[in-house]
């Protein structure tokens, strides 16, 4: 049972683009939200995380954004550089409930094409 | 320099021999978690400890063995149980918030 899902493979944008990336989620006692980018052969890098009690999160060209209703959250890159190509993984875990768990979804490949 | 070492980068082994990837941390981190990747299917927990001398399985545990007797250590033992062992393992700590992760271990059994 896939509790973290992210449903688009792959993406490709044009530098100077925005990027959109979604994620989905299942379980409802996920508090706090993570994004995380990562190049071939390499350990994954945190980019930005939101917490459940907000609904929008801002870094530099990063902005994530959540819709708890819709158990949903999506990470907007603004402009996209070629930089910017990797895979990009979303991550979700039960801070409040004291777990550490961390569940991670499936990825997004990300191209930023010149 | 804080952060996470995994060694080897690169472990070859024999089918039907166990192998114990390291993963050591000086962050002083509480909890720490092991993590496989295959291609597609993103990063799947096999197990993860939020306490020295306690840990608990993730979602593919079966195949493999943790302990975690110190803070700043927690060795995973691939044993020749595991049915596709083939495969680049992470490993991460973290306390509370965002988690670290270290370079991985590309574990090639042949």
């Amino acid at each position: 049972d896939q509790q973290v899902k992210q449903n688009s493979p792959s993406l490709s944008v044009q530098e100077g683009r925005i990027s959109i990336l979604n994620c989905d989620y299942t379980n409802s006692m996920f508090d706090y939200f993570l994004w995380y980018k990562k190049y071939p052969a390499e350990g994954p890098t945190f980019l930005i995380s939101i917490s459940s009690i907000k609904d929008k999160n801002e870094d530099g060209r990063f902005t994530v954004f959540l819709n708890k209703s819709a158990k949903h959250l999506s990470l907007h890159i603004v402009p996209s550089q070629p930089g910017d190509s990797a895979v990009y993984f979303c991550a979700a875990s039960e801070l409040t409930g004291g777990g550490n768990k961390l569940t991670f979804g499936t990825g997004t490949q990300l191209k930023v094409e010149l | 320099d804080g952060g996470i070492t995994q060694s080897p980068k690169y472990l070859f082994r024999k089918e039907g021999q166990n192998v114990t990837l390291s993963c050591e941390q000086n962050l002083n981190h509480d909890a720490m978690y092991w993590y496989r990747q295959d291609p597609g299917q993103g990063l799947r927990l096999i197990y993860y400890s939020q306490i020295v001398n306690d840990f608990q399985k993730g979602d593919i545990a079966e195949g493999y063995s943790v302990s975690r007797e110190k803070k700043e250590s927690f060795p995973l033992t691939v044993t020749s149980a595991q049915k596709n062992p083939t495969a680049f393992y992470l490993c991460a700590s973290r306390q509370h918030t965002e988690a670290f992760f270290g370079q991985g271990t590309r574990l090639t059994v042949v």
